[in-house]
């Protein structure tokens, strides 16, 4: 059964560090991985998504990589901002299941 | 190009209540989903349509939760009655794909619902 971890659970920056945010899996037989970041009181939203075939993927300060063989995948945020204060969860794919992390909570200092 | 649709936005009810979540895809999505988040937790799947059809029902508590999709299109998620535990907010999501490849996710707002 896929289990999906993310570390830390909660993080805080001051504004303009870079910063990555963890996320393992247990079963390294995925279609893809997804990224999301969901405002407080809001639906998900796709920030990227990485096929079992690519390294990583890149939109504007984001960055995620895939590392299939260890079961793992970053999100690095490059010169972060308050406005990138929100909950950022993970989500494996593959077997027709879905499945999801519990998030980091992060929280950027003005 | 419109993004999923969800309502209500939130709902209060007494225990033993029904109640009912409306979702509408992104338009040509072939397959939604309904899932249940907890404060703190991510969405756990609770039912996957690829366009009528239940594909995927296994984690819906059938003695009182019900989902239908009549014509492929928009979703209908119902409660009852309603228990305290059910307290969470529920999400709609859609994707191009199909079978095993889920594709990428949208997540409409999500249905905010309250038990008393």
């Amino acid at each position: 059964k896929q289990e999906v971890t993310q570390i830390p659970a909660a993080l805080s920056v001051p504004e303009g560090e870079n910063l990555v945010l963890n996320c393992s899996f247990t079963d390294s037989a995925i279609y893809n991985l997804q990224w999301f970041r969901q405002d407080p009181g809001k639906g998900l939203t796709s920030l990227l998504l990485i096929q079992s075939s690519q390294r990583e993927q890149t939109s504007g300060r984001l960055n995620a990589s895939l590392d299939k063989s260890s079961g793992r995948s970053t999100l690095y945020i490059a010169a972060s901002q308050p406005g990138d204060s929100a909950t950022y969860l993970c989500a494996v794919s593959g077997g027709f299941k879905t499945i999801f992390g519990a998030g980091t909570r992060l929280f950027v200092k003005a | 190009e419109a993004g999923v649709v969800q309502s209500p936005r939130y709902k209060i009810i007494e225990k033993k209540q029904p109640v009912a979540f409306w979702c509408n895809p992104i338009s040509g999505h072939n397959t939604l989903y309904w899932y249940l988040q907890n404060l703190g937790q991510g969405p756990e799947l609770l039912i996957r349509y690829e366009n009528e059809e239940a594909v995927d029902d296994s984690q819906l508590p059938k003695d009182r939760f019900s989902a239908e999709r009549l014509k492929g299109v928009d979703s209908t998620l119902k409660i009852q009655p309603a228990e305290l535990g059910d307290s969470a907010v529920y999400l709609c999501a859609s994707s191009l794909a199909s079978g095993w490849d889920t594709g990428e996710l949208f997540f409409g707002e999500g249905s905010r619902l309250t038990v008393l």
